[in-house]
């Protein structure tokens, strides 16, 4: 089974400059998170797509925006980018099984780094 | 709201010696408590999860964790550290219901010494 794909893998930008980061779920899921983790700030959360449409949305600004495609993969784009946006992206996956708890499926991470 | 907790943001053990990792959560029903390792330069990887069928779980590379009820507790363990286990330790938890919200500590960087 494939695991969480996500792309590109490293990305240099300016600050300004817009950005789109890719995320390919699990086969099967229907539920794509995002989350930024910037040097010493852990995890944070961004987004959650479930069935095409945005269920929660973490503390970060409008210029952090995304989607989620019918074929359940999802994009996170931020404009304007600022230094302080450099940080690994990661996308997560899970299946919606509302008999048990599934937990959810990392990708590797997009690292975005911003001059 | 839920949220968890995990004590110590950088623990080091000696190499042959307990792996003893806190996490203590916070909810109104027990939930869903899971554990994640993350090495450099990549994503996080499940190591085990807690869905009540049982108060001790074990997981993948040694590591098992208990829930206690009564300390809102999920501790993650493992008996015997290897250089390998040098990694960043998340514990996370999640509401049950269709809509599920996770939550994830601020995790926990673990340090190994020969």
């Amino acid at each position: 089974e494939a695991g969480v794909t996500q792309s590109p893998t490293h990305l240099i930008k300016t600050r300004g400059q817009q950005v789109t980061l890719r995320c390919s779920p699990i086969s099967g899921h229907t539920s794509v998170y995002w989350y930024q983790q910037a040097l010493g700030l852990g995890l944070q959360f961004l987004l959650w797509y479930d069935e095409g449409e945005e269920r929660n949305r973490g503390n970060f600004p409008p210029r952090f925006s995304g989607r989620q495609f019918p074929n359940y993969s999802s994009e996170l784009n931020v404009n304007a980018l600022e230094l302080e946006d450099s940080a690994l992206y990661l996308c997560a996956s899970r299946s919606r099984d509302l008999r048990s708890n599934q937990p959810q499926h990392f990708g590797d991470g997009t690292r975005l780094s911003i001059l | 709201a839920q949220s968890v907790t995990q004590l110590g943001s950088h623990v080091s053990v000696s190499e042959g010696a307990l792996v003893l990792l806190r996490c203590n959560y916070s909810s109104s029903v027990p939930p869903y408590l899971f554990w994640y390792v993350q090495y450099p330069n990549q994503g996080l990887q499940l190591l085990l999860k807690y869905t009540s069928a049982a108060t001790l779980v074990k997981g993948i590379n040694g590591f098992e964790a208990e829930f206690k009820k009564s300390e809102t507790s999920f501790h993650l363990t493992k008996p015997s550290a290897h250089m390998s286990d040098a990694a960043e330790y998340f514990c996370a938890s999640s509401n049950s219901g269709g809509y599920q919200k996770v939550t994830f500590g601020t995790g926990t960087k673990l340090q190994v010494i020969p």
